[in-house]
């Protein structure tokens, strides 16, 4: 039963232009979401997080949307730039208990 | 400078061979983790040590057990490696307790193992 859900393997978008990576959840208990991006041969780096009590959550070109009853967050990068160009994971967790990551989207930032 | 730092970024074993992963933190974090990436798959939780000594099973223990004899170091053993454990390897770190609203875990960059 996959908790966090990213539909989308891949995104391609040009350079300068807004990247939107979605995510699903269906567990209604976590308490809080995070963001990891990672590049090829290394391990994955924090983004950004949001608590399950804020909609919105925004740091420089990143910006974190969460829609508790729909159960749906998104990551809004803005401008894409080409150095963004990795692999986004999404992961939810209860407080005092283990992450749940998504399967990843792969962002390509086109210049 | 935060470090998670995983002994192996490269290795290549035969099926039936036993595999260490090695994998030492600088940060005193309690919490230890171990994790496989997989292609659509994401990253699955293998084990998780919240202290020495102590280990619990994440999502897919199959085939794998851990060791924590010391705070900074979480190694992860495939008694006889098999194909299907051909993937990325990632270590993991965090403080223990409450969680906060920032990036929780500190990953290691990661062993690429291949079982032939």
């Amino acid at each position: 039963d996959q908790q966090v859900k990213q539909n989308s393997p891949s995104l391609s978008v040009q350079e300068g232009r807004i990247s939107i990576l979605n995510c699903d959840y269906t567990n209604s208990m976590f308490d809080y979401f995070l963001w990891y991006k990672k590049y090829p041969a290394e391990g994955p780096t924090f983004l950004i997080s949001i608590s399950s009590i804020k909609d919105k959550n925004e740091d420089g070109r990143f910006t974190v949307f969460l829609n508790k009853s729909a159960k749906h967050l998104s990551l809004h990068i803005v401008p894409s730039q080409p150095g963004d160009s990795a692999v986004y994971f999404c992961a939810g967790g209860e407080y005092g208990n283990k992450l749940v990551f998504g399967a990843g989207t792969i962002l390509r930032v086109k210049s | 400078d935060v470090k998670v730092t995983q002994s192996s970024r490269y290795l290549v074993k035969r099926t039936g061979e036993k595999v260490f992963l090695e994998c030492v933190q600088d940060m005193d974090h309690e919490n230890m983790f171990w994790y496989r990436q997989d292609p659509g798959l994401g990253l699955r939780l293998i084990y998780f040590s919240y202290d020495v000594k102590m280990k619990e099973k994440g999502d897919i223990p199959e085939g794998y057990s851990v060791s924590r004899e010391k705070k900074e170091r979480f190694s992860l053993i495939l008694e006889s490696a098999s194909t299907n454990q051909t993937s990325m390897y990632l270590c993991a770190s965090k403080v223990a307790g409450e969680v906060i609203y920032t990036g929780e875990l500190f990953f290691g960059e990661g062993s690429r193992l291949t079982v032939l």
